[in-house]
């Protein structure tokens, strides 16, 4: 099916631990970005991707690693957990070309939870 | 990116207007008005965008004042579906740049909509 997937959709592991989100589209889109959302929080912007193998740190990047290796495939490392990463992660993607409407395509969300 | 004020709730009857303020005093004149909103658990959803002159779609109207100060985003027949919490965020319209692709979500407006 078409559109931008995340798996796994929910995740308990514990502290040290690595824990890999992937994010996956199915349009093309160049850029692809990594939001987490926190209790009572707004979004908060982690990496984003421009393109395959062009990444950039968001608002919130201590903690995380990211790779671009197939313009699909955007996902995000946390290469040891802690619990302040407890989160709900978001990931997003946006179609660039002559027109840009800005438009975000969010995924459905992978809610992670560090013991 | 400019900052946005919103109100943290609101409370609309169903089958009433929902007019959904948003102040961003210090917005630049490249900077578009953007508004998405978030159904509980799921991944933001892209409801509007403008720059100057008022916009329309199938799910909303985007009023922006004269001097691009304020916006308000209408809801015109809110029903309870639109319960939500609703993000205005301003952007630098621009095309393939990787900084101007980013959005900025604060925390929103909570709207609630009841019998």
């Amino acid at each position: 099916d078409a559109g931008i997937t995340q798996s796994p959709r929910y995740k308990i592991t514990e502290t040290g631990r690595q824990v890999t989100l992937m994010c996956h589209q199915t349009w093309s889109h160049s850029y692809m970005f990594w939001y987490r959302q926190d209790l009572g929080h707004g979004l908060r912007l982690i990496y984003y991707s421009a393109a395959a193998d062009i990444t950039d740190k968001g608002e919130v990047p201590d903690g995380y690693v990211v790779s671009r290796s197939k313009t699909e495939n955007f996902p995000l490392t946390l290469e040891s957990a802690t619990r302040s990463q407890t989160s709900v992660y978001f990931c997003a993607s946006r179609e660039t070309g002559h027109v840009d409407t800005g438009e975000l395509f969010f995924g459905e969300g992978s809610r992670l939870t560090v013991l | 990116d400019a900052k946005t004020t919103q109100p943290p709730s609101m409370d609309c009857a169903e089958g009433r207007a929902a007019n959904l303020p948003c102040n961003h005093s210090t917005i630049s004149g490249n900077e578009y008005v953007y508004w998405y909103r978030q159904i509980h658990s799921q991944g933001p959803q892209y409801i509007i965008h403008g720059l100057k002159n008022n916009e329309t779609n199938e799910m909303a109207s985007l009023i922006i004042t004269e001097d691009r100060k304020s916006s308000t985003l209408i809801l015109p027949h809110a029903t309870l579906r639109d319960t939500a919490v609703y993000y205005c965020i301003v952007r630098v319209g621009s095309v393939n740049t990787g900084t101007a692709s980013k959005l900025t979500f604060g925390t929103g407006t909570r709207l609630q909509v009841t019998l």
